[in-house]
């Protein structure tokens, strides 16, 4: 059982604009850690995709966007795309678990 | 361009050790204040933080895996390594190395992101 809480799955038409929650608790994002998205497309091992709750490395394009308030976090893609289909993944620091980096369970993007 | 790549057996039998290295290029393990982590990944479920090694050699690890788990660095080769003792099915999983970029935030908060990963290995665990 993961520590962040993530929707199974979210689907949307290309064009769209979908975003994936990720719910904590007040050890972690409710205690002001940031939060990571990553994205690891079928067969391939995880991307970062958002840093520091907002901040996209070079070569993300700015369809991405991570906001965070509370307890939960949530990442946004707009203008959906058939190579955005992937599992999407939020991290996070829990303060009680000594030094453990927490993941949420995952989100399937599927694009209809 | 930092590349990451892992490499050990891919089959251990159960109560045997996993020993994994990840070789790290495109850079030195010795540049910046950066920390090496094992992340690992079950087949068909998520992400698993197993633990990391911060730049100042202190290691961290996941709770439930405090004791059988140790991970150790050698800069001089450029490379980190994973050992899991006493392994059962359960372990069977992709077992990702990967750079920690960690910073403090604006209120002082430590926080880290894994940005650099490798292509990953599968080790599966059976007699």
């Amino acid at each position: 059982q993961s520590v962040l809480t993530q929707p199974p799955s979210v689907s949307g038409a290309p064009g769209q604009t979908v975003t994936i929650s990720c719910t904590g608790s007040s050890s972690d994002i409710g205690a002001g850690y940031d939060v990571h998205w990553y994205q690891q497309l079928p067969g391939t091992a995880p991307k970062l995709l958002i840093y520091g709750n907002n901040k996209r490395p070079s070569g993300v394009p700015d369809r991405f966007s991570g906001s965070k308030s509370g307890t939960s976090a949530s990442l946004a893609i707009t203008g959906l795309q058939a190579d955005d289909e992937a599992d999407y993944y939020c991290q996070s620091y829990d303060r009680n678990l000594s030094g453990s980096g927490v993941f949420g369970g995952g989100t399937r993007l599927t694009v209809l | 361009q930092l590349q990451l790549q892992e490499s050990g057996s891919g089959l251990v039998k159960p109560s045997q050790t996993l020993s994994l290295t990840c070789a790290v290029s495109g850079d030195s393990m010795s540049s910046g204040d950066y920390s090496w982590s094992w992340i690992r990944q079950p087949p068909g479920k998520g992400l698993e933080w197993i633990g990391y090694i911060y730049h100042g050699g202190t290691t961290y690890y996941i709770p439930s895996l405090k004791g059988r788990v140790i991970i150790s660095r050698d800069k001089s080769k450029n490379q980190f390594s994973l050992k899991l003792t006493s392994v059962t099915a359960a372990d069977t999983a992709v077992y990702y190395c990967a750079r920690v970029g960690s910073y403090y935030d604006s209120s002082g908060r430590f926080s880290y992101y894994f940005d650099y990963w490798g292509q990953g290995m599968l080790v599966t665990v059976s007699s």
